[in-house]
């Protein structure tokens, strides 16, 4: 089946501008992640879904950050006012109940670049 | 969730030789899945150890883990340039978290 879809691929914005990312989970998972990675970094975790519900959002670096998860499924991670320091990879990531034993199923990514 | 430590941050070697990577934590933990990065790419699963697990393998994989020195390490065997990625453990401790380390970079020579 289809893995998990992120969009767009690239994202060039102005600093100030709001952006968008869309992730589409492989169908049936219930759980959801975002991660970012900067140029050569490990990954930083921002915020997970179980269905619908973030539990925990303790890792969006700051009240510019949001994500929201309709219907169980897609999910948007939304930057206001870009800045430089927003430059990264936004990383999706599925699995299928978030349980300890269920591996992780990666997208390929939006890079982001603020300008 | 903890954040595994990997170790060295960059590997080269030549095709045909043998890669291993090393990855401590600090707590007890269930289990540790180790992933592979390839450049431009999203993070794909390799192998789960679980904590009464020593030794496990996927092909040209090998995983070992040592609970008593919170440490794993991964082999991966007669290498080839497609090895080249980075290579991150994620120790798990029973939580949702998945916290992913630097990760090692390992450049395969053709």
């Amino acid at each position: 089946g289809a893995g998990v879809s992120q969009s767009p691929s690239n994202k060039v914005t102005e600093k100030g501008k709001d952006v968008e990312l869309r992730c589409d989970p492989i169908s049936g998972h219930t759980a959801l992640y975002w991660y970012r990675q900067s140029l050569g970094q490990g990954l930083e975790f921002l915020i997970y879904f179980q269905g619908n519900s973030a539990p925990d959002k303790s890792g969006l670096p700051s009240d510019r950050f949001s994500a929201e998860r309709t219907g169980g499924s897609v999910s948007t991670l939304t930057i206001q006012r870009t800045q430089q320091e927003d430059s990264a990879v936004y990383l999706c990531a599925s699995s299928l109940d978030g349980s300890r034993n269920s591996p992780l199923h990666f997208g390929n990514g939006t890079r982001l670049t603020v300008t | 969730s903890q954040q595994g430590e990997e170790d060295p941050q960059a590997l080269s070697i030549q095709e045909g030789e043998n890669a291993t990577m090393n990855c401590s934590y600090k707590t007890s933990i269930n289990n540790l899945q180790w992933y592979r990065q390839n450049s431009g790419r999203g993070l794909v699963h390799l192998i789960l150890i679980r904590s009464n697990e020593r030794e496990k393998h996927s092909g040209r994989l090998r995983v070992t883990l040592d609970t008593s020195k919170k440490s794993s390490s991964l082999l991966i065997t007669a290498s080839r340039a497609a090895d080249t990625a980075s290579y991150f453990c994620a120790p798990g401790t029973g939580g949702f978290k998945t916290i992913f380390g630097a990760g090692t970079r390992l450049f395969v020579k053709a």
